[in-house]
């Protein structure tokens, strides 16, 4: 069974650091691309980049780029989202979901369970 | 901000069929696949439809999704209190290169 297993809820202050995980298990990992996606409170979801775990090309969103880092840890089956310096407009939830191919279409059809952000001094 | 435009609500009785449009342009509806996303009250989106009219095993027939143009539309036919929800639209954008959502619809039922 394909499964995306993240770390639990944070709470941080402005400027902190932080990494979230999302762990793949049930299917082999370096086979498809692992997307972030953010909701912010009350919003819609909002496409913030995508990672390919076999050779770790990344893609983001162009509004975000250079706000987030994107990686992965082939071994340990794990996708990771990272900011340096985070700010309170970064409060939000955060999902990652596995992009799987059909026929030459892709879609994500498999949805870690999400990670709550909260920045506030 | 989104490129792909959805009402932001749609309502029906139970037993009503409630269409959601999801409206884009050349560079993503119009030169690519359309899937959608079905995201209950505090829990992780799921896929509903892919490849514009595909359903994975398990999604009930009553829904369907189809694709013209620049334009997409889900369909929930048969409506039941379960499908009370947030749907999302959403497909791959060449110009931004990128992949987009649509704005969300909240369906309510009666």
């Amino acid at each position: 069974e394909v499964q995306l297993v993240q770390s639990g809820a944070e709470v941080k202050k402005p400027g902190e650091s932080l990494k979230i995980s999302c762990k793949g298990s049930g299917y082999d990992f370096t086979k498809n691309w692992i997307g972030w996606v953010r909701q912010m409170p009350g919003k819609g979801l909002e496409w913030m980049g995508i990672i390919y775990p076999g050779d770790f090309e990344t893609r983001f969103s162009p509004s975000l780029q250079g706000q987030v880092t994107i990686s992965a840890d082939k071994s340990g089956q794990t996708a990771y989202l990272q900011w340096s310096s985070l700010k309170a407009s970064d409060t939000a939830m955060y999902y990652c979901a596995r992009l799987g191919c059909s026929g030459g279409t892709c879609y994500y059809d498999y949805w870690g369970q999400g990670t709550l952000v909260t920045v506030s001094s | 901000q989104s490129v792909l435009t959805q009402p932001p609500s749609a309502s029906g009785t139970p037993g009503q069929r409630v269409t959601i449009s999801c409206s884009g342009s050349t560079s993503n509806i119009g030169s690519n696949v359309v899937s959608w996303y079905q995201q209950l009250p505090g829990t992780a989106p799921k896929l509903l439809i892919y490849t514009n009219d595909q359903r994975p095993s398990g999604v009930p027939d009553r829904l369907s999704g189809s694709k013209s143009g620049t334009s997409a539309s889900l369909a929930i036919s048969g409506l039941q209190s379960e499908d009370e929800s947030d749907y999302y639209c959403g497909a791959w954008d060449d110009s931004l290169n990128a992949f987009v959502f649509g704005t969300g619809t909240k369906v309510t039922v009666l």
